[in-house]
């Protein structure tokens, strides 16, 4: 069963600590992203990736950082945690091209930045 | 400003009977549309997908209904089951592009 696996279900941090959110897929998809899901703003894009070492900002990179060093893996960095951006956090990876297969989503990870 | 907008956050439905999900969006450009399912402390999973070319597309129990000219979507669920109780994302891009997501609605089917 192919999946995109998010190492954290749920996470507790504190204001200005480092967070690294991980993400590996095992489908051996090009493209990869992240986004954040809050009520009533639905999924916010935040950063994504369409090779190895390669990112591209989405429509909220402010605060978050990624790295991609191998294929199947891409990891969101929050440099200094804030309450705000305690979130829901999505992964998901796609095929190449535009994707129009749809995205496959990890099971999510519940920051909580206190 | 939004480029796809899903304006009831949330709608409760008897089982039995059809949901209806709206979706609107305001890119022109976009030419190709899903629908996905998110039960809470889940990713959200796919669900059915129309292209700009057609404007029904029906698997199962869920239909999609595209309205070019209007620029509106719709998700039709019949009949209404309470596993369907969800939150349903509307999604939409163009040719080459990411997808863009709209907020949600959150489907209650009562027993």
């Amino acid at each position: 069963d192919v999946k995109v696996t998010q190492s954290s279900r749920y996470l507790v941090k504190r204001t200005g600590e480092k967070v690294f959110l991980e993400c590996v897929q095992d489908m051996d998809h090009e493209n990869m992203f992240w986004y954040r899901q809050d009520p009533g703003l639905g999924l916010r894009l935040i950063y994504f990736s369409y090779d190895v070492k390669m990112k591209e900002k989405g429509d909220i990179p402010e605060g978050y950082s990624v790295s991609r060093e191998k294929k199947e893996r891409f990891s969101l960095i929050l440099e200094s945690a804030s309450t705000n951006q305690t979130s829901m956090y999505l992964c998901a990876s796609s095929t190449p091209g535009t994707g129009r297969d749809g995205y496959t989503f990890g099971s999510g990870t519940r920051l909580t930045v206190v | 400003d939004q480029q796809v907008k899903q304006n009831s956050p949330s709608l409760s439905v008897q089982e039995g009977r059809i949901s209806i999900l709206n979706c609107d969006y305001t890119n022109s450009m976009f030419d190709y549309f899903l629908w996905y399912k998110k039960y809470p402390a889940e990713g959200p999973t796919f669900l059915i997908s129309i292209s700009s070319i057609k404007d029904k597309n029906e698997d199962g129990r869920f239909t999609v209904f595209l309205n070019k000219s209007a620029k509106h979507l719709s998700l039709h669920i019949v009949p209404s089951q309470p596993g369907d109780s969800a939150v349903y994302f509307c999604a939409a891009s163009g040719y080459g592009q990411n997808f863009v997501f709209g907020p949600g609605t959150r489907l209650s089917v009562l027993p």
